[in-house]
């Protein structure tokens, strides 16, 4: 089993509707990450989390420590918004190395 | 503008040959990391380095090598022992211990 689960691998949205991202980790963590990798390949970091919420224009980000999990939404997505997003965490060994979940393909259709 | 600048894009290896991928950051970072995606998998830390002429061995360092000599450059080598270095390979960088990594467009590598 992965230390970092996203879900769900593929999501396929009209224009306009609210988007969910979910990632659970099974290890203890100092903060956990939500990154966008565009079809060209990099990256871009979105939300550095390890408590709380952050909200950042359309993008939200959550995070419930006890029940390790994350949430990453995006309200009123757009074409533009397509995407890999990647769930990460910097589990409590080490504060430098990240662990990746396997990523979320998001299509958004006009 | 600050940056991480990743060179080639594309890379070709023939079989038994060692490449080096450069990885450069204006960032002024401590803090650097390669990283390999495969097809349906998460990224694998290959080599990160904390500080100059230091670097630790990631989850699959077998078949790599690098080195650490500027605090603005971090090359990684592919040598002849890495039997499927087919890959995508991303650099990254931070300024320390838990905060968001800044990563380069990476470099595609195939064999020939």
């Amino acid at each position: 089993k992965n230390e970092v689960e996203q879900s769900p691998q593929n999501l396929t949205a009209q224009e306009g509707e609210f988007i969910t991202i979910n990632c659970s980790y099974s290890v203890g963590i100092s903060a956990l990450h939500w990154l966008q990798q565009h079809p060209g390949g990099g990256i871009v970091s979105l939300f550095m989390l390890s408590s709380g919420k952050k909200k950042h224009g359309r993008l939200i980000a959550t995070i419930n420590i006890q029940e390790k999990h994350s949430s990453l939404h995006i309200t009123a997505s757009h074409p533009r918004d397509s995407a890999v997003y990647i769930c990460a965490v910097n589990s409590g060994g080490s504060n430098y190395k990240l662990t990746f979940g396997k990523g979320t393909l998001l299509t958004v259709n006009p | 503008d600050g940056g991480i600048t990743q060179s080639p894009k594309y890379l070709f290896r023939k079989e038994g040959q060692n490449v080096t991928l450069s990885c450069e950051q204006n960032l002024n970072h401590d803090a650097m990391y390669w990283y390999r995606q495969d097809p349906g998998q998460g990224l694998r830390l290959i080599y990160y380095s904390q500080i100059v002429n230091d670097f630790q061995k990631g989850d699959i360092a077998e078949g790599y090598s690098v080195s650490r000599e500027k605090k603005e450059s971090f090359p990684l080598t592919v040598t002849s022992a890495q039997k499927n270095p087919t890959a995508f390979y991303l650099c990254a960088s931070n300024v320390g211990r838990n905060q968001p990594q800044h990563f380069g467009d990476g470099t595609r590598l195939s064999i020939l």
